[in-house]
């Protein structure tokens, strides 16, 4: 089975700073996704970011990025020039390519919440 | 382009009770999911619709929950009889079925269930 583990409960960064965000995963798959969904306190899961596993290259999308390293099965994001809109707890997860063309189902890790300070 | 809608955004019941959920996915997503995230936890999937056929209900109690998507559009969530353990907040998605790559989950606003 898959996991998905996010060790930082909590983090906090200063509004305009860059904060990093950590995840772990464990499959024996070798071709998958790896997504970071941010949810604010009104609970709308969001898409952040999407990886590829087969793609080397590292998603960005405007102020976030990531550090994809397939072999460390390590997916962090980086958030650049913070703003206060961006605290939220935001969720890790994973999700297995199917042959079949059907879609399945999302492993999310348990969250980290971000705070942003003035 | 609308997006996930569900009802109600809050129920409290009692132990024992029955409670349903409902949810309207995005139009012309063929697939629909039901999680369940429990405070202080990631969502987990609870059963997963491809039009109106069951994907994956593995880890759905099915004693006590059970789930429909007729006609393959929205779909209701049940629970009967609800435990304490049952209160989380209970989230629909959906997707359109097309290239996996390409496949993005979309989340409604999510049902607050609590259970006393």
């Amino acid at each position: 089975a898959q996991t998905v583990t996010q060790s930082q409960p909590e983090m906090s960064v200063q509004e305009a700073e860059t904060v990093t965000l950590s995840c772990t995963y464990d499959t024996s798959e070798s071709d998958y996704y790896l997504f970071w969904y941010k949810q604010p306190p009104s609970r709308q899961m969001i898409l952040v970011i999407r990886q590829e596993a087969y793609k080397q290259q590292n998603a960005t999308e405007n102020r976030f990025s990531v550090n994809f390293q397939k072999a460390a099965k390590s997916f962090s994001l980086k958030i650049s020039d913070s703003q206060l809109g961006d605290a939220a707890m935001y969720f890790c997860a994973y999700r297995r390519r199917l042959n079949t063309g059907t879609a399945s189902k999302l492993t999310f890790g348990t969250g980290t919440r971000l705070q942003v300070t003035l | 382009e609308a997006g996930v809608a569900q009802s109600p955004r809050y129920k409290i019941i009692e132990k024992r009770q029955s409670v349903a959920f409902w949810c309207n996915p995005i139009s012309g997503h063929a697939t629909l999911y039901w999680y369940q995230q429990i405070l202080g936890q990631g969502p987990k999937l609870l059963i997963q619709f491809q039009n109106n056929g069951v994907v994956d209900d593995s880890q759905l109690p099915k004693d006590r929950f059970s789930a429909e998507r007729l006609k393959g559009v929205d779909s209701t969530l049940k629970i009967q009889p609800a435990k304490l353990e049952d209160s989380a907040v209970y989230l629909c998605a959906s997707s359109r079925l097309g290239l996996p790559r390409r496949e993005t989950q979309y989340f409604g606003p999510g049902t607050r269930l609590l259970v006393l």
